[in-house]
């Protein structure tokens, strides 16, 4: 079975931080992994995907996700925090590119602060 | 761009009821999915559709159906609302080899 942690509920940066959002995934199979983010009162939107062409992704709005498989980690970074990144994010796997539910992680909020 | 949408932003609906949970997706996607979501559990998958008239459950179907009599359409039925259902639920659709797009969501509240 598949599953997804994702450390910290909450996380707090100032503005211009990096900002470092943790995801731990545990497959038996070669995993597909993603991230979404979810502004208020909003669905989500992809913003980035692994699908083991490359280990390092880089998504939208600047982030970028390294795939660890002797970590079985899929950190979420960003070099320097904007305001407009406070939301929530989610980490999510599966065992294939499409044609299957996506297992999430429960979320980590992001918080910015000037 | 995929537009994913949901009928309803908001909805209040007593217990009881049958609620119906519209969602439709203008790509010709093949699947499509409802997901719960509530605060400190993520999401969780209560059914998809892989094709018209296909369903497979997910991690939570009790207390749920759905229908996909079109491609475009896919329903979510809570035949006799209970105030544990009281949630935002997430409509997604998927192409081939595409990520899944979301909708806005529905908040619903039974009372």
């Amino acid at each position: 079975a598949q599953s997804v942690t994702q450390l910290g509920s909450h996380v707090s940066v100032s503005e211009g931080a990096l900002v470092l959002l943790r995801c731990n995934y545990s497959s038996s199979v070669p995993p597909y992994l993603f991230w979404y983010v979810q502004y208020p009162n909003q669905g989500l939107q992809l913003l980035l995907k692994y699908t083991s062409a490359a280990t390092l992704v880089k998504g939208i709005n600047g982030f970028e996700a390294e795939f660890k498989k002797s970590e079985t980690s899929f950190h979420l970074t960003k070099p320097s925090a904007h305001m407009s990144d406070a939301a929530e994010y989610f980490c999510a796997v599966s065992d294939q590119q499409a044609g299957t539910a996506l297992i999430f992680g429960k979320g980590t909020t992001l918080s910015v602060s000037s | 761009d995929v537009k994913v949408t949901q009928s309803s932003r908001y909805l209040v609906k007593r217990t009881g009821e049958k609620v119906f949970l519209e969602c439709v997706q203008d790509m010709d996607h093949e699947n499509m999915f409802w997901y719960r979501q509530d605060p400190g559990l993520g999401l969780r998958l209560i059914y998809f559709s892989y094709d018209v008239k296909m369903k497979e459950k997910g991690d939570i179907p009790e207390g749920y159906s759905v229908s996909r009599e079109k491609k475009e359409r896919f329903s979510l039925i809570l035949e006799s609302a209970s105030t544990n259902q009281t949630s935002m639920y997430l409509c997604a659709s998927e192409g081939a080899n595409q990520p899944q797009h979301f909708g806005d969501g529905t908040r619903l509240s039974i009372l």
